[in-house]
């Protein structure tokens, strides 16, 4: 079962523009992974935010975590058009989920030179 | 340093047909995890291995199996092959649970397609 959803399904911009996605889960998190997936290969780790931290950045790219409202945003400035892919937001949860990401449905970005 | 590597890259299998796929962790990883991506379906976990020991199972039924080997290698068995077995399947490994870190690291994954 799916964790999260993700907002939006699509988006598509212009290069140099920025690019916001959410996630929302369900359940309590130890930790909020961002991933990103070009064309079905495999996954590539952007960032990780734990529960107790609010906001992580990496580069271009700027987390958030609002565990009050189980919602996590990545924001990528200055898009490129190799961001152009599909990006996944994966939860860590305790107990008999311990160990294992839940994933969102994703958010495929498309990025215009 | 070299990242996960998986094997084959691509793989077709008929109906009731048995595979094994193959996982090798970045150096000086503990855990492997198997994760399934089919389409309409999403990434869906599969299992983990950690210190060669099973520490925990997806809504996989027992058709699916694996171990972890000794120099923390991994295999993925899928008996009874049925077409919706059709999927890119993942395998991630991260520093394991004595460490404590959780960031997966994913390698490029294997096609399987069941005809």
């Amino acid at each position: 079962s799916q964790q999260g959803e993700e907002d939006p399904q699509a988006l598509s911009i212009q290069e140099g523009e920025n690019a916001t996605m959410n996630c929302s889960y369900k359940t309590s998190i130890n930790n909020l992974q961002w991933y990103r997936q070009n064309s079905g290969r495999g996954l590539v780790h952007l960032i990780l935010i734990r529960s107790n931290e609010r906001e992580k950045h990496s580069g271009r790219l700027r987390v958030t975590l609002d565990t009050s409202k189980k919602s996590s945003s990545l924001l990528i400035t200055a898009s490129r058009a190799a961001d152009t892919a599909s990006y996944f937001c994966a939860t860590v949860s305790g107990g008999t989920s311990y160990g294992k990401l839940t994933f969102g449905q994703g958010t495929i970005l498309t990025v215009h030179p | 340093e070299a990242g996960v590597t998986q094997s084959p890259t691509h793989l077709i299998k008929t109906r009731g047909q048995q595979v094994t796929l193959r996982c090798s962790p970045i150096s000086g990883h503990t855990s492997v995890y198997w994760y399934q991506q089919a389409l309409g379906l999403g990434l869906q976990f599969l299992l983990w291995y950690d210190e060669g020991e099973e520490r925990n199972r997806g809504n996989f039924p027992p058709r699916f199996s694996g171990r972890q080997f000794p120099n923390y290698s991994s295999e993925l068995n899928v008996n009874a092959l049925e077409l919706e077995d059709s999927a890119l399947y993942l395998c991630a490994s991260s520093l394991g649970l004595a460490v404590g870190r959780d960031e997966q690291f994913f390698g490029p994954g294997t096609r399987l397609t069941v005809l």
